[in-house]
């Protein structure tokens, strides 16, 4: 079983619409979560750090289930613009490795 | 601007002619690492140095080298390159170990014939 697994979609999205997905992680003891952007093939770029008690920035929203283990991002009013990979991160418990998932594509439709 | 740079950014070569890959960081960051990105199997950290002299292997180490000599600097160096290396490599910077924001060289695609 990978550390961190995400569904590799794309989810096709159409303008406006709401879409959500989730990363699983096989480690509890994993101390902090991020969500990643990556638009094609560039470098991936730090979108929002997730907290226990969940978080939203502007149309972003995420969340963490520690019992469960998943974390989930949630983008409303979708905007072409939002059409990347988004990368699940996980820490690990030692405070040091950043463990990455395989990324979930997202295409936002006109 | 604070920002991580990398040459080259296209490199193809041929099995086993020895190449060097530069990362620098304008940041004063401590942490370095190298990271390969491949598709269906997401980013894997090679090595990763937590500060000068200091450096130590990743998930996927063979067949690459490092060295951490300055804090700016990390390069990465393949000896002897390999079919199965030709991937997007990665280098990424942080203040230090425990924090939480990587800053992202913009990837260097390598092509090993």
């Amino acid at each position: 079983r990978k550390e961190v697994e995400q569904d590799p979609g794309p989810f096709n999205v159409p303008e406006g619409a709401t879409v959500a997905f989730n990363c699983t992680y096989s480690n509890s003891a994993s101390q902090s979560f991020f969500w990643y952007r990556q638009d094609c093939r560039k470098e991936p770029k730090l979108l929002m750090s997730v907290y226990s008690s969940g978080n939203e920035d502007g149309r972003f929203t995420a969340q963490l289930n520690r019992a469960s283990q998943y974390i989930s991002l949630l983008i409303r009013d979708s905007k072409l613009s939002d059409s990347a990979t988004y990368l699940c991160v996980v820490k690990g418990a030692a405070g040091n490795k950043l463990t990455f998932g395989g990324g979930t594509r997202v295409l936002v439709k006109p | 601007e604070a920002q991580v740079t990398q040459n080259p950014r296209y490199l193809i070569t041929v099995t086993g002619k020895k190449l060097t890959v530069t990362c620098s960081q304008n940041m004063n960051h401590e942490y370095m690492s190298w990271y390969r990105q491949d598709p269906g199997l997401g980013l894997r950290q090679i090595y990763y140095s937590m500060n000068v002299e200091v450096t130590d292997k990743g998930d996927v180490p063979e067949g690459y080298k490092v060295s951490r000599k300055e804090k700016r600097n990390f390069p990465l160096i393949l000896e002897s390159p390999s079919p199965n290396q030709t991937s997007l490599y990665f280098c990424a910077s942080r203040l230090r170990t425990g924090y939480n924001e990587q800053f992202f060289g913009p990837g260097t695609r390598l092509t090993v014939l």
